[in-house]
């Protein structure tokens, strides 16, 4: 079936390094995605978003990969903090109602 | 500015017990839609509102839960003989005008069926 998946459940990093999560999509229809960042008892968090037509984008340390050749969809944190220490959930438009199909999430774990 | 609101935070019910659950939206935000998650997984769709009337609500598990938006601002989702395999955190997001703008989530109301 079609789903939105993620490479790795769980992430550790040392404060200060680069932090690197991937996450795949099957359908090749969805145009617009979304990664999330959720800390224990709140709601998902909008962190950066990108649209079909571009393959990079950049916000405040975060920056968004597309490959649709693949259909991979990547977040990489720059001089990761114990701050960012969350789960991560990438989530893809499939239509233009804006439904967002979340995938399971990869648990970000920053040592100090 | 305020963000999405639910209210309650917390909500302990009886199996068989009928609940109701709030989402004040972000002012200004057409689209409203509930999401439910468990433990350990992503958000899962359950409907979305675009002004007052129900665009999309083919997550809706089955007919005991049903939602609402009558003035095309606060939504409630009600939930009918409860089940103990309701107990998840219901999520309330809302986004400017649907489609390719972002959804701002509330906290959510964690459901616990007894």
């Amino acid at each position: 079936g079609e789903s939105v998946g993620l490479h790795l459940p769980t992430l550790s990093v040392q404060e200060g390094d680069n932090s690197i999560i991937n996450c795949a999509y099957s359908n090749s229809a969805s145009d617009y995605f979304i990664w999330y960042k959720q800390e224990s008892g709140k709601g998902p968090q909008f962190i950066i978003d990108i649209r079909s037509n571009m393959d990079k984008r950049q916000g405040q340390r975060v920056t968004v990969l597309l490959n649709k050749t693949v259909k991979h969809l990547s977040l990489q944190i720059a001089a990761t903090q114990p701050g960012d220490s969350a789960v991560y959930f990438c989530a893809e438009n499939r239509g233009s109602q804006g439904n967002l199909i979340f995938g399971k999430g990869t648990k970000l774990s920053v040592k100090p | 500015g305020a963000g999405v609101s639910q209210t309650p935070s917390n909500k302990v019910t009886e199996k068989g017990k009928y609940v109701e659950l709030r989402c004040d939206p972000i002012s200004g935000h057409t689209a409203l839609y509930w999401y439910r998650q468990s433990l350990g997984q992503g958000p899962e769709f359950l409907i979305y509102f675009q002004g007052t009337g129900a665009a999309d609500d083919s997550g809706l598990p089955n007919d005991r839960f049903f939602a609402v938006r009558p003035e095309g601002s606060v939504s409630t989702l009600k939930i009918q003989r409860t089940e103990r395999g309701d107990s998840a955190v219901y999520l309330c997001a809302s986004s400017l005008r649907g489609g390719e703008s972002p959804l701002h989530f509330g906290n959510g109301t964690r459901l616990t069926v007894t």
